[in-house]
């Protein structure tokens, strides 16, 4: 069974700075998908970022990036030039196999402060 | 693009009532995922519908029931209410068979007293 863990409950950091958000997960799969979802106060849950396990390149969307270790089974999320809108709940999920569901992690709770 | 869409925001229930969930997916996505979220958790899978057809369960009991329409919106009802079925319940919609890339509607509360 697929797992996904993440060892960071709660993390601040200062607007404007960097910041990275910690992933590991346990699979025996060969072909997956690890996504990052935002999660912020108004509950609705938005997807940051998409890695396909086959791809070796890190994947970016403008001020977000991975670090994906395939064999180390870690996906990272950096933040840069940090946002007070960035303030939320981050959320690591796991989409592999066939039922086509996402497993998570607990989450992060990621506040930026001014 | 129409995004995805739940109905009702809210819901307070009593314990052994009987409630239905409404979601439209997105327009375009033809599958259809159930998440439950408890206070401080991830959200955990219920069950997923592609093309009317449940694809996929997780480990709820068979109280926890689903419908996909022709138009790809979908229903979860949940019968027998207890305390514990109190969370965040969300839909996503997808594209395709095992469609990961989901995108998620805004989720409906309920409260079961």
């Amino acid at each position: 069974a697929q797992t996904v863990t993440q060892s960071q409950p709660e993390m601040s950091v200062q607007e404007a700075e960097t910041v990275t958000l910690s992933c590991t997960y346990d699979t025996s799969e060969s072909n997956y998908y690890l996504f990052w979802y935002k999660q912020p106060p108004s509950r609705q849950m938005i997807l940051v970022i998409r890695q396909e396990a086959y791809k070796q390149q890190n994947a970016t969307e403008n001020r977000f990036s991975v670090n994906f270790q395939k064999a180390a089974k870690s996906f990272s999320l950096k933040i840069s030039d940090s946002q007070l809108g960035d303030t939320a709940m981050y959320f690591c999920a796991f989409g592999g196999g066939s039922q086509g569901n996402l497993i998570f992690g607990k989450g992060t709770k990621l506040s930026v402060k001014p | 693009e129409t995004g995805v869409t739940q109905s009702p925001t809210h819901l307070i229930k009593t314990r052994g009532q009987q409630v239905t969930l409404r979601c439209s997916s997105q327009s375009g996505h033809n599958t259809v995922s159930w998440y439950q979220q408890a206070l401080g958790q991830g959200p955990q899978f219920i069950f997923q519908y592609y093309r009317e057809e449940e694809n996929g369960r997780g480990n709820f009991p068979p109280r926890f029931s689903g419908l996909q329409f022709p138009n790809y919106s979908s229903e979860l009802n949940v019968n027998a209410l207890e305390l514990d079925d109190s969370a965040l319940y969300l839909c996503a919609s997808s594209l395709g068979l095992a469609g990961y890339e989901q995108y998620f509607g805004p989720g409906t509360r309920l409260t079961v007293t």
